[in-house]
């Protein structure tokens, strides 16, 4: 049991980049999530989805396109990478509200 | 909105000392609360959570937090500390969204 699977590890981008964060989770959970974690910054809400083709904005949407085709996949899209998006990203899914977030291992992204 | 804060960045214990890290929270009712704890380069991972009920909470790795409406906290606590309970840790609140909203956490060192 994989739990939440998260690629790629590490990835430096230029300026004006584009790229996809892939999360994939193998518990059947309807609710996904993808945060950000600043340095002592906690780690802020980007976008969650609460069941497949269902997504909705978090605290820090601007720069990020999410889909959910399936249950399994829920991918972060960054079209024009800027500098600010420099940051370790997190997605982590739930079986249903309040239940326990079970969280990937991140990715680290390095924004040139 | 709600919000949680953290007000220790560092805390240095040494190993088997207690400890005890605190949360505040400030919100008009009860919100759901949870602590995390992230070790260096992974993901978090679910320490314990309070919905209702008894107000001190037993969670895994021989962690415990108190519920104190009258001040608004959600402190942790352990007996004694161990080597491997260095890490970063965050409270978590969340209330109508069930959206957990993530304080910025404290750094734990622990001296052997």
């Amino acid at each position: 049991n994989a739990g939440v699977t998260q690629t790629p590890k590490f990835r430096i981008l230029k300026i004006g980049q584009s790229m996809t964060l892939q999360c994939t989770q193998d518990m059947n959970h309807n609710y996904m999530y993808w945060y950000r974690q600043d340095p002592g910054m906690g780690l802020k809400l980007i976008y969650y989805s609460v069941g497949a083709g269902i997504t909705d904005k978090g605290e820090v949407p601007n720069g990020y396109n999410v889909s959910r085709s399936t249950t399994e996949d829920f991918p972060l899209r960054l079209e024009l990478a800027a500098p600010s998006q420099t940051s370790v990203y997190f997605c982590a899914s739930t079986q249903g509200a309040l239940e326990t977030q079970y969280f990937g291992p991140g990715t680290r992204l390095l924004v040139l | 909105a709600q919000s949680v804060t953290q007000p220790d960045i560092h805390i240095t214990v040494s190993e088997g000392a207690s400890l005890e890290l605190r949360c505040n929270y400030s919100y008009g009712a009860t919100p759901y609360l949870f602590w995390y704890v992230q070790s260096p380069g992974q993901g978090l991972q679910l320490l314990l959570k309070y919905f209702s009920g008894d107000t001190l909470v037993q969670g895994i790795k021989g962690f415990e937090a108190e519920f104190k409406r009258s001040q608004s906290s959600f402190n942790l606590r352990k007996p004694s500390v161990h080597w491997s309970d260095a890490a970063e840790y965050f409270c978590a609140v969340a209330r109508g969204s069930y959206i957990p909203t993530f304080g910025r956490g404290t750094s734990l060192i622990v001296h052997p």
